[in-house]
């Protein structure tokens, strides 16, 4: 167990719809991470956040956003879904910021876009 | 741009020796970094490098880096039916405040018993 938990494990919806993603960090980590992972892509990093501030952005679609609240949780927002973001969505967390910077993964979300 | 490339899959038997192999593209990366997920499960890290060694032996694993190929690898030795799983190669290009990680796509390891 990473200490880092998403809600929920599994999520199905339709095309055009909205969903939200939860992840909790370890307790302590400052900074937050999301990344996507697909059959094709890969594992892509979509967008980090350290201490409710944004701090860098990937591959992240104008569709999707994401926020860090003051109790460090993070929700990462999915809106007018189509059916290729159907893919495993983890968070990751870390206390540091800098180069070395050991990631802790959650055990993600399996987004299906029907 | 960033990449980093690995090949997708390595069967071997129990017992033998796995190499997993991996380039990266951004010369800049203070360390490379090795991660495991397991069937079900998120990323575990299983070992990192320093830009500055060559080499560094964990237990079982050795990681060997060449800066001027930018080629990385990961040797598993006496590989047993656990060990089964995607090994996932990283780099961290930005220094500073952004850590974030550019991944390769994974390689598949089977062990047959």
């Amino acid at each position: 167990d990473s200490g880092v938990t998403q809600t929920p494990k599994h999520l199905i919806t339709a095309t055009g719809q909205r969903v939200t993603l939860r992840c909790s960090p370890r307790s302590g980590d400052l900074s937050v991470y999301w990344y996507q992972q697909s059959l094709d892509q890969g594992l892509q990093f979509l967008i980090q956040y350290y201490n409710g501030e944004e701090r860098a952005k990937g591959n992240i679609l104008e569709r999707f956003s994401a926020q860090q609240f003051p109790d460090l949780h993070s929700e990462l927002n999915l809106s007018s879904l189509e059916l290729g973001d159907s893919a495993l969505y983890f968070c990751a967390s870390s206390s540091l910021l800098g180069r070395f910077n050991e990631q802790f993964f959650g055990p993600g979300t399996r987004l299906t876009v029907l | 741009g960033e990449d980093v490339e690995q090949s997708l899959f390595l069967s071997v038997r129990e017992g033998d020796s796995s190499v997993i192999n991996c380039t990266y593209t951004d010369s800049s990366s203070t360390y490379l970094y090795w991660y495991k997920q397991e069937p079900g499960a998120g990323l575990q890290l299983l070992t990192y490098i320093f830009s500055n060694m060559d080499m560094k032996q964990d237990q079982r694993l050795t990681v060997l880096l060449n800066k001027k190929d930018k080629h990385l690898s990961l040797r598993i030795a006496d590989t047993q039916t656990g060990d089964s799983a995607i090994y996932f190669c990283a780099e961290s290009p930005y220094g500073g405040s952004q850590g974030n990680l550019i991944f390769g796509k994974g390689t598949k390891l089977s062990v047959k018993p």
